[in-house]
């Protein structure tokens, strides 16, 4: 069945860097899109970026542009969200999502990976 | 800042319809809604403004008109109590946008 597994949350300082992972099984990453969308600690959700199936659409919210960055492996089926100079308001589970490719739905969402940017 | 606004709660008791409002709605791409129940991941409920997934109960209902969308919950049971989210993805902006989310509780 598909799945989305997300990995790589930590607690990390304010100006430091963490790569997020989201492996995909039970589907192929080659036909679908992924969005990684991420929620604060008692906080509504706030989407940060996605990544089209042929890697030509790559979009990023205007909060981590140039600071964030989506990328994917086609060969592990896995999508990453490498993230730079950290900042304590990125504190947030952090949720990979596919995108259903009918309409901007999106369809499975994993269970998340907590980021706490602290010192 | 979220640029759909939705209401921060909606109560009703069991049997009643509850309705959850979604307005600011630009561009021309449908909105979906997502259920999130405490300590859990959201859940895709409604597609295509209208459509609802395999697996999800038809007392949950969409409806879309101009620059708002609606998302009915008719007879409510104690389950459903959870945060629901509107979200769309705008042309404009190149980004996902995402409502405030709604509280709903079940009296």
């Amino acid at each position: 069945q598909v799945q989305l597994v997300e990995s790589g949350g930590h607690v990390v300082q304010p100006g430091g860097s963490l790569r997020l992972s989201c492996a995909a099984s039970g589907f192929n990453l080659r036909g679908y899109g992924i969005h990684w969308v991420r929620q604060a600690p008692g906080k509504g959700l706030e989407w940060v970026a996605f990544i089209w199936n042929d890697e030509k659409n790559i979009h990023h919210a205007d909060s981590v542009k140039g600071r964030f960055t989506i990328s994917r492996d086609t060969s592990r089926n896995t999508v990453y969200l490498q993230m730079n100079d950290l900042r304590a308001e990125d504190t947030a589970v952090y949720y990979c999502a596919r995108d259903a490719t009918r309409g901007w739905d999106l369809d499975y969402w994993g269970r998340g990976t907590l980021v706490t940017v602290s010192s | 800042q979220s640029v759909l606004t939705q209401p921060p709660s909606v109560s009703a008791a069991p049997g009643q319809k509850v309705t959850i409002s979604c307005s600011g709605i630009t561009g021309n791409n449908p909105i979906s809604w997502y259920q999130q129940v405490p300590g859990a991941a959201p859940k895709l409920l409604i597609y295509a403004s209208i459509r609802r997934p395999s697996g999800i109960p038809d007392r949950f209902s969409g409806s879309k008109s101009g620059t708002s969308a609606t998302l009915g919950i008719t007879g409510p049971q104690a389950g459903d109590e959870a945060d629901y989210y509107c979200g769309t993805w705008d042309s404009s902006l190149n980004a996902m946008i995402f409502g405030g989310g709604t509280k709903l509780t079940v009296l």
